[in-house]
Parts: structure tokens; sequence; C-alpha cells
């Protein structure tokens, strides 16, 4: 697609139940990141892909978090047994990352707002 | 570990005037890219401008250029000619540029910036 698309834009979700959040970068984008934002406050990241593989996980708060990104394209965030403290906004982007043509610019989707009650 | 900081959490300008928002960063670094992302009331966050850390020379984009002191680790936006529309959160945000392949990317806490007309 043209932009950067996320899945559910919304989604509210009782304690303890898991929750998946989709992205889809932009086609050809080689790296693709999460991050999490909480009301009013700055993105914090959570983990980076290049290609299928994860270098950098450093981010992900707990066991509960995982993610995963198949043919170089669709991630997937979920978070197990949801918390109140997991809502918050996940923004995710993608960036074209092959050495010359880096930019080190992202393209960031809208985000999925969670809601844990 | 990079940090960013932004130490103006709100700030406001008359609508035509011109506006200067600080950001300071701490890396051990010599290779990195610095950012201005800027997040409308849609969430979705979008570039502003960029600056490559080896460039002395400040970047400017239409109404919007920066202030880079590479010695004293400041980057500093300047908005000319301020515009209704540019009433958003601005981010500042640090990226590493390690063997070809650009790493996460690290934001400071925000500046809420409001247009007045």
């Amino acid at each position: 697609g043209a932009g950067v698309s996320q899945s559910p834009s919304n989604k509210v979700t009782e304690k303890g139940k898991d929750v998946e959040l989709r992205c889809d970068p932009i086609s050809g984008h080689t790296a693709l990141y999460w991050y999490r934002q909480r009301l009013g406050q700055g993105l914090e990241f959570l983990i980076y892909f290049q290609g299928n593989s994860a270098p950098d996980k450093s981010g992900l708060p707990s066991d509960r978090f995982s993610a995963e990104r198949t043919g170089e394209s669709v991630s997937t965030l979920t978070i197990q047994r949801t918390q109140q403290e997991d809502s918050a906004v996940y923004l995710c982007a993608s960036s074209l990352n092959r050495g010359s043509l880096n930019t080190g610019e992202l393209f960031f989707g809208e985000g999925s707002r969670l809601t844990v009650l | 570990a990079q940090t960013v900081t932004q130490s103006q959490p709100e700030m406001s300008v008359q609508e035509a005037e011109t506006v200067t928002l600080s950001c300071t960063y701490d890396t051990s670094e010599s290779n990195y890219y610095l950012f201005w992302y800027k997040q409308p009331p849609s969430r979705q966050m979008i570039l502003v401008i960029r600056q490559e850390a080896y460039k002395q020379q400040n970047a400017t984009e239409n109404r919007f250029s920066v202030n880079f002191q590479k010695a004293a680790k400041s980057f500093s936006l300047k908005i000319s000619d301020s515009q209704l529309g540019d009433t958003a959160m601005y981010f500042c945000a640090f990226m590493t540029h390690v063997g070809g392949s650009a790493r996460q990317l690290t934001f400071g806490s925000g500046t809420q910036l409001t247009v007045l007309p």
C-alpha cells in the first residue's frame, strides 16, 4: 500500500485477555519498528525487525510481549494476559534500510489504541 | 545508551511569528542522524526535517530549519511564519547509523506547540 497500515485502529479488551496488533509496512521496506506511546508521553521503543529477524528486542517490557514478522512484510505484536498498564497507542513504522539507500527516515502508521479495562 | 531531552513540554506562538524548539542529546557515537517529527491530533507521526551528523550545514525545509551544534549536542528546530496547521506535538529523535544499517530511533518526551490565531 501507499503507507503503513495498522489494525485494529482501536481495541478495548478485558484484563487478562490476549490481543494481537497488526502492521502492514510500506512495500519494499526492510526495517520495521514497534513503539508504545502512553497518553501524553513520548515514544517508547519496543522491537526492531530487519527482514524477518529481530536484532533488537531490548524494549519489550516483559515476556507477555512478543512480535513476529513474516515474508519481510506483515508484523504482529502480541500481548498476552493484558494488564491495565498496557493501555497505550502502539505505533508501527517502517524504513528503507539498505546501505546507500538508507536515509534513516521512519514512516509511521496511525497506531492502534489499546484500552485494557 | 543514547538519551534525548526536550526541556519545553509546552510552547505557544502567534500566527506568522517565529518559534524555536530546543533539543539536546547524549551519545558516544560519531555517526548518527537527528530528526524532528510532528504528531498532529490524528496521531500519525510525520517527518519534518532530518540532519546527518557528519554534515556541518544546517538542514532547511521551507519554513523549518535547524540549528545543529554537534560539540554542544544541541539540535533546535526553528519554525518561521508559524501557521495554525503547525499546531502539534513535536518530537526530537536520534538514530545511530552503524555499518550501513540504521538502528532504533530514540525519541525525546515531546513539545506541544500551539499556534494562536
